[in-house]
């Protein structure tokens, strides 16, 4: 069965800096995409970025990014030039590229709080 | 345009009453999935369909739930009867097709409280 981990339940960081949100995984397929989603207050989960395995170059969205590691199955997330409106609760996901499902295996989420 | 819709979005009612959540995915898309979140155990996956038959209900908990999609633009996530222990959030997400990577939509989720 596949898991997937993020050991940091929170993390803060001043405004206008950087933050890394770390996620490790573990399966045995080879092909699966990987996603970080957001969920702020609202409550409404959004999609921040997403990779596939078998790209080995990391996946860029503007201030966010990605480092994967598929050797080491990590996949952490960079947010440069943190905003307030970053604040939210972050979690990484996981998928294997399979024909007779799609279930999506979310981590236990990183609370990321963004100080003035 | 509209994205995922669910209702309500916040429910207090007490145990044993029978309780159901809605969900109206987006147009055009054909799979549909009814996630559970809460602080023990985060988001689980209850069951998802394909072109509305259940493809997995293995996550569902027990005999007390079930799901239903009586078409392409409806889905009902049904309790009966309720417990305190089913208080979560409960969310509706839907995507096209079930192997791309289609991005999941979901929706603002469904506040169950059981007394």
């Amino acid at each position: 069965a596949q898991t997937v981990t993020q050991s940091q339940p929170e993390m803060s960081v001043q405004e206008a800096e950087t933050v890394t949100l770390s996620c490790t995984y573990d399966t045995s397929e080879s092909d699966y995409y990987l996603f970080w989603y957001k969920q702020p207050p609202s409550r409404q989960m959004i999609l921040v970025i997403r990779q596939e395995a078998y790209k080995q170059q990391n996946a860029t969205e503007n201030r966010f990014s990605v480092n994967f590691q598929k050797a080491a199955k990590s996949f952490s997330l960079k947010i440069s030039d943190s905003q307030l409106g970053d604040a939210a609760m972050y979690f990484c996901a996981y998928r294997a590229r399979e024909t007779s499902g799609s279930r999506l295996t979310f981590g236990e989420g990183t609370q990321l709080t963004v100080n003035p | 345009d509209a994205g995922v819709i669910q209702s309500p979005r916040h429910e207090v009612t007490e145990m044993g009453q029978e309780v159901t959540l809605r969900c109206k995915p987006i147009s055009g898309h054909n799979s549909l999935f009814w996630y559970r979140q809460t602080m023990m155990r985060g988001l689980e996956l209850l069951i998802y369909f394909n072109n509305n038959v259940p493809i997995d209900d293995s996550g569902m908990p027990e005999d007390r739930f079930s799901a239903k999609m009586p078409n392409a633009s409806f889905s009902t996530l049904k309790i009966q009867p309720s417990e305190p222990r089913d208080s979560a959030v409960y969310f509706c997400a839907s995507k096209i097709g079930l192997v791309n990577t289609g991005e999941l939509f979901f929706g603002e989720g469904s506040r169950l409280t059981v007394l």
